[in-house]
């Protein structure tokens, strides 16, 4: 499987837009970037995925670079609710091929 | 709430005893995944089922088994318990049939395991 390689932590104000970012060099034609986060005490949520367009949701937006080889999630306005450890994960798509490999992810401060 | 139940919350045991964790999925999830999360080696994938059948194993130690059954809720079992299972250990549910590019997970609150 491709890796990702992302910051251990990052710090951000509330309110105040973050861009986390995820390097993904080897990543293959078929892969799709996913990202998921982990609140405290809680199992992990699924937040975006994309495959070469950005995307947007109501939760946050992917933005991939044009090469492929590296993706930035962004939180547009972060609330303290939005403190967590966030994951890039790449999934190859793939009939039978379902299981997510996580990394160490990022975890977000986010400050008042 | 994602909508996918794991018992118990939490549960206490000692080494050698063997425990069994339980998962309902998501109403129409195919697929149960189970993950291990300590705080030494992050969130490990151990192990998949899709309608009733393994379907991808990753990290799963041969102590600990897994079983979906017909109603599609699923089991971990983890026997000749050591320290170092003491671990968070989550349960997800998915449609399963898009493959990975599109599936989304969504995962349980987790049981927390202990082993004294």
């Amino acid at each position: 499987d491709a890796k990702t390689t992302q910051p251990n932590s990052m710090e951000s104000n509330e309110e105040e837009p973050v861009h986390l970012p995820c390097n993904h060099s080897t990543i293959s034609g078929t892969d799709y970037i996913h990202w998921y986060r982990q609140l405290p005490s809680q199992g992990p949520e699924y937040v975006i995925h994309g495959l070469t367009s950005n995307v947007n949701n109501r939760m946050a937006s992917l933005a991939i670079a044009e090469d492929r080889k590296s993706s930035t999630l962004i939180l547009h306005r972060a609330t303290l609710r939005d403190a967590a450890v966030y994951y890039c994960i790449l999934r190859r798509g793939a009939y039978n091929n379902n299981d997510m490999r996580f990394g160490a992810g990022t975890r977000l401060t986010v400050k008042p | 709430d994602s909508g996918v139940t794991q018992t118990p919350k939490h549960l206490i045991t000692a080494t050698g005893q063997r425990v069994t964790l339980r998962c309902s999925p998501r109403s129409g999830d195919l697929s149960v995944y189970w993950y291990q999360q300590s705080l030494d080696q992050g969130l490990q994938f151990l192990i998949q089922y899709y309608n009733g059948e393994e379907r991808a194993k990753g990290n799963i130690l041969e102590r600990f088994s897994a079983q979906q059954f017909p109603d599609l809720h699923s089991e971990l079992n983890l026997s000749s318990l050591e320290l170092g299972d003491s671990a968070l250990y989550f349960c997800a549910s998915s449609v399963g049939l898009a493959g990975g590019g599109t599936d989304t997970q969504y995962f349980g609150p987790g049981t927390r395991l202990t082993v004294l």
